[in-house]
């Protein structure tokens, strides 16, 4: 199975941060990476697909970089809605994971 | 729009078998792949397996040996099943489309439209 390990696993930020979330696969999985985003109570919501691609509706403050074992999300602006946990997950092969989840909380 | 809805027993006795079944509306489950993912009350999300409308099946290495998917498309509906339940099977289970971004599907695939999740519990 390939791991997925985020960091940091938790981030305090205020309302206008620059946010970053790093996602590590135990090997390479060539851009095969998607992100999503939980908030509490909720069913996950697909963000990003293949490293950088923004799924539809989602805000361009949101974007995704990295390839092979490294991969990161960024907001650029962070707004009170994005305050949620965000989990990496690979597309590479079977059988999916997912990282351990980031919590992004409010300082 | 495609919607998907969980149901099934919200309560599971030890070494019995979760059963849930997973209702596609606003689209024919024929396309796409058919996911099933749960995730244990304050923890991560863990890939159970997929179902095509085929009914082939990629299951969880982890959980093969007590998992069984099946699909309805006369129903429009898929189901899960896994035996010999414990306590760490206690989750909130997610039924998902998954579906191909590439011609090279399922590598790449995403599970993009989600049902609102059913918590199941296992307790005597």
């Amino acid at each position: 199975d390939i791991q997925m390990t985020q960091s940091p696993s938790s981030l305090s930020a205020s309302v206008g941060d620059r946010v970053t979330v790093t996602c590590r696969a135990s090997q390479g999985i060539s851009r095969y990476l998607n992100w999503y985003q939980q908030k509490p109570g909720r069913a996950p919501k697909l963000l990003i697909f293949l490293t950088s691609t923004l799924q539809g509706g989602v805000p361009s403050r949101f974007s995704g970089s990295g390839s092979e074992t490294d991969f990161t999300l960024t907001i650029s602006s962070l707004q009170p809605e994005d305050f949620a946990t965000y989990y990496c997950q690979q597309s590479y092969s079977t059988p999916r994971t997912f990282g351990q989840g980031t919590r992004v909380e409010i300082k | 729009q495609v919607q998907l809805q969980e149901s099934g027993p919200g309560l599971v006795k030890p070494s019995e078998t979760l059963s849930l079944t997973c209702t596609v509306s606003g689209g024919s489950i024929s396309r796409d792949a058919w996911t099933w993912i749960r995730q244990p009350a304050g923890k991560g999300l863990e890939w159970i397996g997929r179902i095509y409308s085929s009914g082939t099946t990629n299951y969880n290495p982890s959980l093969k040996s007590r998992v069984t998917m099946s699909v309805d498309t006369s129903k429009n509906q898929f189901s899960l099943n896994l035996n010999s339940v414990t306590a760490a099977d206690t989750a909130v289970y997610y039924c998902a489309r998954d579906t191909g971004v590439l011609a090279v599907a399922p590598l790449g695939n995403v599970f993009d439209i989600w049902g609102q999740g059913t918590m199941v519990t296992v307790s005597s």
